[in-house]
């Protein structure tokens, strides 16, 4: 049971090009997340997923496309990348929120470093 | 609009002294509030989670939790640090109507002394 994994765990762009992270968990879980994290901010959420086949806005998300094509992956795609998406990305997974509290825990993934020259 | 507010960015405490990272929270519905602990370098690891069940929360490593609704905080505290619990700290509120969305503080940089 590897949890959430990402790849690349490293990458270095030029302004202008594109890349897409790759986001996988082997829970089952319905919802997944694509955060980034910056100096001083915390965890940003850019865009998430309640299911196969659906995605919506997070609180960035101007810059960054995805898609949830598989219940087990999410892609996370940057078209024409910025050097101000310079940044580490997180990948998180959850069963599907309800009340009481259960099942919103979610699990991260280990990153993935981002820099654009 | 739910937010979270963690009281200081940097905490620093000598080996073997308690530990108090401070959290206040804004919330219109019950939430569920987390501590999640990030190590230099590494992904984000839950310490622990708050949902209502009791107000005092056990989590891992000898960290514990305190909700208190009339004050909006919930307090991570450890009697005693370890040089090892030196690291980024996060105080996270979730809604479950809000897609299970978390919100997270800026984070407590906990440094440990010899």
């Amino acid at each position: 049971n590897a949890g959430v994994t990402q790849t690349p765990k490293f990458r270095v762009l030029k302004t202008g090009q594109s890349m897409t992270l790759l986001c996988a968990q082997d829970m089952n879980h319905e919802y997944m997340y694509w955060y980034r994290q910056d100096p001083g901010m915390g965890l940003r959420l850019i865009h998430y997923s309640v299911g196969e086949g659906t995605t919506a806005k997070g609180e960035v998300p101007d810059g960054y496309n995805v898609s949830r094509l598989k219940k087990q992956n999410f892609l996370l795609g940057l078209e024409s990348a910025a050097p101000s998406q310079t940044s580490v990305y997180f990948c998180a997974s959850s069963y599907m929120p309800r009340t009481g509290g259960s099942g919103d825990t979610q699990y991260f993934g280990p990153g993935t470093r981002l820099t654009v020259l | 609009a739910q937010s979270v507010t963690q009281l200081d960015s940097h905490v620093s405490v000598s080996e073997g002294t308690p530990v108090l990272l401070r959290c206040n929270y804004s919330s219109s519905y019950s939430p569920s509030l987390f501590w999640y602990v990030q190590h230099p370098n590494k992904g984000l690891q839950l310490l622990l989670k708050y949902t209502s069940a009791a107000t005092l929360v056990k989590g891992i490593n000898g960290f514990e939790a305190e909700f208190k609704k009339s004050e909006t905080s919930f307090h991570l505290t450890k009697p005693s640090a370890h040089m090892s619990d030196a690291a980024e700290y996060f105080c996270v509120v979730s809604e479950y109507n809000q897609g299970g969305k978390l919100i997270f503080g800026q984070g407590t940089e906990l440094s440990v002394k010899p």
